[in-house]
């Protein structure tokens, strides 16, 4: 079974209003979250590196005030679109880092946000 | 500094036939290196990963990828094509030396079609 979960899957809701996702780990403590954006037909890019208990890392680029992150337990990190417009519209994946696993990161299935 | 340089964007093979997707990378350290898969609307999922080990990497469903560092790639072949491994590919690269959670650089991404 799936070691990450996202939710939710997919995601509808007007311009100016704020999205949560939620990105948890199943069966293990995750120390490291990742947070990614992948646009059609493109690679995922990292929007930042969450943190449990502290601050989360952001890439450069992408605004701390608009994409809030949260990794307040060993098994959850959320992340809100804060004020969507139409141009956050994309597919959101998180992954998670599993110490005690040989793969890097496991993924989450990916969350469809699209603003209208 | 890493990066990872897919070098087709659509391979388009028989059902059957073999499958090459080609894959350069660049790294400062002794990478590690991995293919995953990505169906549409879903999370990645792992194929194969080389860390210094075999440079003859064998994966899941038939997949297996060679690192050769004198050419500095790691092209990812199956003998033969089945439906279902239709999908986008990414090869990836982790720099061991960032520690502390594993960043990863992906390609651009292979969009792997497959023919009856």
């Amino acid at each position: 079974g799936a070691v990450v979960s996202q939710h939710p899957s997919r995601v509808i809701c007007k311009s100016g209003t704020s999205v949560k996702i939620e990105c948890r780990s199943l069966d293990f403590q995750a120390t490291t979250m990742f947070w990614y954006r992948q646009f059609p037909k493109q690679s995922l890019m990292l929007m930042a590196t969450s943190n449990e208990g502290s601050k989360a890392t952001y890439e450069q680029g992408v605004e701390k005030d608009k994409f809030l992150i949260n990794h307040a337990s060993l098994t959850l990190s959320t992340l809100t679109v804060t004020s969507a417009h139409p141009e956050d519209s994309s597919f959101y994946i998180c992954s998670a880092r599993d110490p005690g696993s040989y793969q890097p990161q496991h993924f989450g299935d990916g969350t469809r946000l699209s603003i209208l | 500094a890493q990066s990872v340089t897919q070098l087709d964007s659509h391979v388009s093979v028989s059902e059957g036939t073999p499958v090459l997707l080609r894959c350069n990378y660049s790294s400062s350290y002794s990478p590690s290196l991995f293919w995953y898969v990505q169906h549409p609307n879903k999370g990645l999922q792992l194929l194969l990963k080389y860390t210094s080990a075999a440079t003859l990497v064998k994966g899941i469903n038939g997949f297996e990828a060679e690192f050769k560092k004198s050419e500095t790639s790691f092209h990812l072949t199956k003998p033969s094509a089945h439906m279902s491994d239709a999908a986008e590919y990414f090869c990836v690269v982790s720099d061991q030396i960032t520690g502390g959670g594993n960043k990863l650089t992906f390609g651009t991404g292979t969009q792997l079609k497959v023919e009856l």
